[in-house]
Formats: C-alpha cells, sequence, structure tokens
C-alpha cells in the first residue's frame, strides 16, 4: 500500500508555464513534507519542504501548497524551465530522528522549449 | 547546503566479487544514515538504517548478509555488496541527517552506478 501517492507519473509544460504536481498522504502523524529533485544518473536533492503548521511555502519559482484536513499538498513551479526537466519526488516523514521517509513514486517532468 | 560525498560514482565487476560504496558527510556530523537503492524510472528504496557505533537495521526482504553496512564514524558509512550477482545491478544512493536541531533535512549522495557482469 502506497502511503504517498503522488500524481501525475509524468507532465510535459512549455516554457514559461506551471508545472503542478499532487501528493496524498494517510498517516496523520506524518509532520515533515519535503520535495526533491532528481536529475538522470544524480542523487536527489532537496527542493523544497514544509511543514504541517502552514499552508503554504514560497522559495523562489518553488512552492509548495499544504491542505491539512485534506492530506495533500502540492509542488508548483512558476514559470517553468526546460532546466526544471527532471523527476521530481515528493516524500513524508514522521518525527523522530531514525524516522524514515516515506517516498511518493515520482514525476517525470519535461518542459518543452 | 550540507554535502554528502559518496564513492565510486560508477563501478564495474565481476560476478561472485564483493564492492564497497563509501558515503561520506563532508561538513556535518550524521547519527543517521540511509542507504537506498533505486530501478530505473522508479522511486527509492530504503535497504537499511544505519546509525554510528551500532547494528545497520535492514528493511523487510533486504539480506543483511548480502548488503553489509557499516557505519563507523559520525561522518562515514559503508556499503558492501558481497557476492555480487548481475541482479544486484543498480543504482545505489546514500543520505545523511545531520546530528541535532529542529531540521530533520536529509542529504544525499550522488549515487553509485553498479553494473555486475
Amino acid at each position: 500500500q502506497q502511503q504517498v501517492k503522488q500524481s501525475p507519473q509524468s507532465l510535459i509544460v512549455q516554457k514559461g508555464g506551471i508545472s503542478i504536481i499532487n501528493c496524498a498522504y494517510e498517516n496523520t502523524a506524518f509532520d515533515y513534507f519535503p520535495w526533491y529533485q532528481q536529475f538522470p544518473g544524480k542523487g536527489p536533492a532537496l527542493l523544497i519542504a514544509i511543514r504541517p503548521d502552514v499552508s503554504e511555502k514560497k522559495e523562489g519559482r518553488f512552492t509548495i501548497s499544504f491542505n491539512k484536513s485534506a492530506k495533500q499538498f502540492s509542488l508548483h513551479i512558476m514559470d517553468s524551465q526546460p532546466g526544471d526537466s527532471a523527476t521530481y519526488f515528493c516524500a513524508a516523514k514522521q518525527a523522530g530522528n531514525n524516522r524514515k521517509l516515506i517516498w511518493g513514486l515520482g514525476t517525470s517532468l519535461a518542459v518543452n522549449p | 547546503g550540507a554535502v554528502v560525498s559518496q564513492h565510486p560514482s560508477r563501478v564495474i565487476c565481476k560476478s561472485g566479487t564483493s564492492v564497497k560504496i563509501e558515503c561520506r558527510s563532508l561538513d556535518f556530523q550524521a547519527t543517521t544514515m540511509f542507504w537506498y537503492r533505486q530501478f530505473p524510472k522508479k522511486s527509492l528504496m530504503l535497504m537499511a538504517t544505519s546509525n554510528e557505533g551500532s547494528k545497520a537495521t535492514y528493511e523487510q526482504g533486504v539480506e543483511k548478509d548480502k548488503f553489509l553496512i557499516n557505519h563507523a564514524s559520525l561522518t562515514l558509512s559503508t556499503l558492501t555488496v558481497t557476492s555480487a550477482h548481475p541482479e544486484d545491478s543498480s543504482f545505489y544512493i546514500c543520505s545523511a541527517r545531520v546530528l541535532t536541531g529542529k531540521n530533520t533535512e536529509a542529504f544525499f549522495g550522488q549515487g553509485t552506478r553498479l553494473t555486475v557482469v
């Protein structure tokens, strides 16, 4: 059973457009929700993360929207660029240093020039 | 941000041999490190959680005698794939978590592409 459900599996966006990736979770004990960006042949890199005490967090062109009641969070990439083409993973974690990240299945984003 | 260095980035080995992958946190101390395996176009699959000075905790289905993990210091963890077989070919990624603080951010190595021939 997938604890963190991510959609869509793949996404094609035109340059300058908005890319939106959604994730949903079931475990209300999750208290940390990061998004990772991964380029082919590289490890994931933390893009932006949010905790459930806020509904939105913005860093540059990247925004996380968080809906605690719906148990959903999404990544918005504004003014998408070809260099944003990568695989994006959402994840979730419970409090505690030993807690593991629970990963979504990933979204392959292609931004056309 | 914090840097996690993983070495080697690529390795090819013969069936039956062992391969060691190193994961180092370069500018921070990490009490906890994680080892993942990733198949093409798939998500990361956690193999084990490694705490400095203690035995690693393996995920269900991961053979601890095949994937030996050592976390000897706060900045180094190693994964040894023993008696490698072609089905062990994969992309292995380590992750290190900062020691203290409210921030529970995990930093990832650049990954190791293992090919067993």
